[in-house]
């Protein structure tokens, strides 16, 4: 159980152009979603945290208007990169919850930007 | 500032040893603490969750918690080459209306045959 999908797994773009990443958790209600961004050799940054039908909350540094977060429902959220740029080369990973469980994750998003 | 911290790397052990993994954190209202293992160019995938003081055992691994000390670490007994990964320390902290989880930088752990 606590199955987490994410897609695409990987995806190239060019500059200027945006890209939608969605999460969907398969096996269970996911009250909050949370996407995380890391970097080569560094550790997991939380970029914000989102409960279904409310906005997300964004960590300080992160933008919002470029990192559109969408939790329509309690098993889809989706972000979109808009305008994405080189610097924007990352590793998106989300994860899910259940209330208290432990997050579940998804395989990750490799985006990058040419 | 909120925050997590774990101890240096990388960490190499030999096959058979304990490799014991140590984080602290700076939230003194954190109530629930969390083990991910995550291999290169993978996700993270859950090892252990602890909440209460104390030990608590999974097989291999036991992961321990002192909330006085603010301090959660993770043995692996009889370490296995496949162990060879980067641990990550995952902490719960609550917001003013929300909790969000941190990730420590992670341990790179080496078990060596």
């Amino acid at each position: 159980g606590a199955v987490v999908s994410q897609h695409p797994s990987r995806v190239i773009c060019k500059s200027g152009t945006s890209v939608k990443i969605e999460c969907r958790s398969l096996d269970f209600q996911a009250t909050t979603m949370f996407w995380y961004r890391q970097f080569p050799k560094q550790s997991l940054m939380l970029m914000a945290t989102s409960n279904e039908g409310s906005k997300a909350t964004y960590e300080q540094g992160v933008e919002k208007d470029k990192f559109l977060i969408n939790h329509a429902s309690l098993t889809l959220s989706t972000l979109t990169v808009t305008s994405a740029h080189p610097e924007d080369s990352s590793f998106y990973i989300c994860s899910a919850r259940d209330d208290w469980s432990p997050l579940h994750f998804g395989n990750g998003t490799r985006l990058t930007v040419t | 500032q909120k925050e997590v911290e774990q101890n240096s790397g990388p960490l190499s052990v030999p096959e058979g040893a304990i490799a014991s993994l140590n984080c602290t954190y700076s939230d003194r209202v954190s109530q629930s603490f969390f083990w991910y293992r995550q291999y290169s160019g993978k996700s993270p995938e859950l090892i252990m969750s602890i909440y209460s003081n104390g030990d608590k055992e999974d097989g291999r691994f036991t992961a321990q918690l002192n909330k006085a000390s603010q301090y959660v670490s993770l043995l692996i007994r009889d370490s296995q080459p496949s162990d060879s990964a980067t641990y990550l320390c995952a902490v719960e902290m609550r917001e003013t209306s929300y909790d969000k989880v941190i990730f420590g930088p992670g341990t790179s752990l080496s078990v060596i045959p």
